[in-house]
């Protein structure tokens, strides 16, 4: 089982539309969590980090859940600008970070 | 401020050659990283310094690959000789600690042919 799964898509959704992403994590010690964005041919970009409690930052919400050990990404309200490959990020110890392969978002007209 | 600097950004080599990878973090950084990415997957740690030491470097391939930091600022990553399985976008990021959020440099995409 890979360390840090998710569902590669593409997910095609129409401006307007809510879109959610989750992710799955093997190692139950894990400390810390986030999402990066990354556009095409461009760098991973820090999008936000997750918390236990929840986290939202304008129309993106993050969701943990230890029990089950996913996380999750909320986007509303998607922009053409959405379009881009999320990269769920697990951070399992001795500061080193773990990315899925990404989840590719088309956001279309 | 300006932001974690690569170069070259695009490299064509033979296999067998050796090539290098330069990176230049955000100033103040004392925590550097390299990651190798390939198509469709997301990046893979190579090797972590903390100022000038290597304290991760257990997935870097040793029989090809070496990095070095020397003054605990900017680094190089190479490979000799290059084969075409390395053919990857080669990442460098750098936080200010270990701690804390990295950030990417461009990348540095290499084609072995």
């Amino acid at each position: 089982r890979k360390e840090v799964e998710q569902d590669p898509g593409p997910f095609n959704v129409p401006e307007g539309a809510t879109v959610a992403f989750n992710c799955t994590y093997s190692n139950s010690a894990s400390q810390s969590f986030f999402w990066y964005r990354q556009d095409c041919r461009k760098e991973p970009k820090l999008l936000m980090s997750v918390y236990s409690s929840g986290n939202e930052d304008g129309r993106f919400t993050a969701q943990l859940n230890r029990a089950s050990q996913y996380i999750s990404l909320l986007i509303r309200d998607s922009k053409l600008s959405d379009s881009a490959t999320y990269l769920c990020v697990v951070n399992s110890g001795y500061s080193t970070l773990t990315f899925g392969k990404g989840t590719m978002l088309l956001v279309s007209p | 401020e300006a932001g974690v600097v690569q170069s070259p950004r695009y490299k064509i080599i033979e296999k067998k050659q050796p090539v290098a990878f330069w990176c230049n973090p955000i100033s103040g950084h004392n925590t550097l990283y390299w990651y190798l990415q390939n198509l469709g997957q997301g990046p893979e740690l190579l090797i972590r310094y903390e100022n000038e030491e290597a304290v991760d470097d257990s997935q870097l391939p040793k029989d090809r690959f070496s990095a070095e930091r020397l003054k605990g600022v900017d680094s190089t990553l190479k490979i000799q000789p290059a084969e075409l399985g390395d053919s990857a976008v080669y990442l460098c990021a750098s936080s200010p600690n270990v701690e804390d959020t990295q950030y990417f440099g461009p990348g540095t995409r290499l084609t072995v042919l």
